[in-house]
């Protein structure tokens, strides 16, 4: 089944506690992002990838890392959690197409709720 | 800066209606539209996109539709049931960008 795998699904911790959330694919897709989730402020991206090696900073990228060793995996890394980092992360993935490309719809997982103290 | 809206932000209907949402956006430049399903608990699920050439998709009982110049679209449910009981958001993406820009998105509830 194609799909795209988060985990934890959830998580409380407490600040400075260094975490990662990991992400993967199925699909064979080139492109991957990372949204979170607020409420009255909807989903912004993180960070996104183009493919293998290839990252770059989203809308809020702050207090958040990112790496792409592999074509299926995405993880995000949040080095020093602060508790403005709780909320609902996606991780996202599409294939990309030629030129400005991407006319591929974003398949979602099924998000983590982080909860940091 | 991209901005996406979405009215109404809450709707209850009876099952069987037939019930449109709205989503409307400040630039026009947009490379698609893409609209989701979110179940509470759930991630989301890609109900349709519309590439900016297009004018409409349709799959199932759903009918979405672009009207680029004036900032609009719209996503009809045809038969309301009350399964299709989530939160719809439409997310638009400029050109040259892979991000996604999402309205706040319409809570729907069918009542049997």
């Amino acid at each position: 089944e194609a799909q795209v795998t988060q985990n934890p699904r959830y998580l409380i911790t407490v600040t400075g506690k260094k975490l990662t959330v990991t992400c993967s694919q199925n699909m064979n897709h080139e492109y991957m992002s990372w949204y979170r989730q607020d409420p009255g402020l909807g989903l912004r991206q993180i960070y996104y990838s183009m493919n293998v090696e290839v990252t770059d900073k989203g809308d809020v990228p702050e207090g958040y890392k990112v790496s792409r060793k592999e074509k299926r995996n995405f993880p995000l890394i949040l080095e020093s959690p602060s508790p403005n980092q709780t909320s609902l992360y996606f991780c996202a993935s599409s294939f990309s197409s030629a030129g400005q490309g991407g006319g591929q719809p974003q398949h979602f997982g099924d998000g983590t709720r982080l909860s940091i103290l | 800066k991209q901005e996406v809206t979405q009215i109404p932000a809450a709707l209850s209907v009876p099952e069987g209606e037939n019930l449109v949402l709205n989503c409307s956006f400040t630039d026009s430049a947009i490379y698609n539209l893409q609209w989701f399903r979110q179940d509470p608990g759930k991630g989301l699920t890609s109900l349709l996109l519309i590439q900016s050439s297009q004018r409409e998709q349709t799959s199932g009982r759903l009918n979405a539709s672009l009207d680029k110049s004036s900032g609009r679209s719209t996503l009809y449910i045809a038969a309301s049931q009350p399964g299709d009981s989530a939160t719809y958001l439409c997310a638009v993406r400029q050109g040259g960008r892979r991000a996604l820009t999402f309205g706040s998105g319409t809570r729907l509830q069918v009542q049997p």
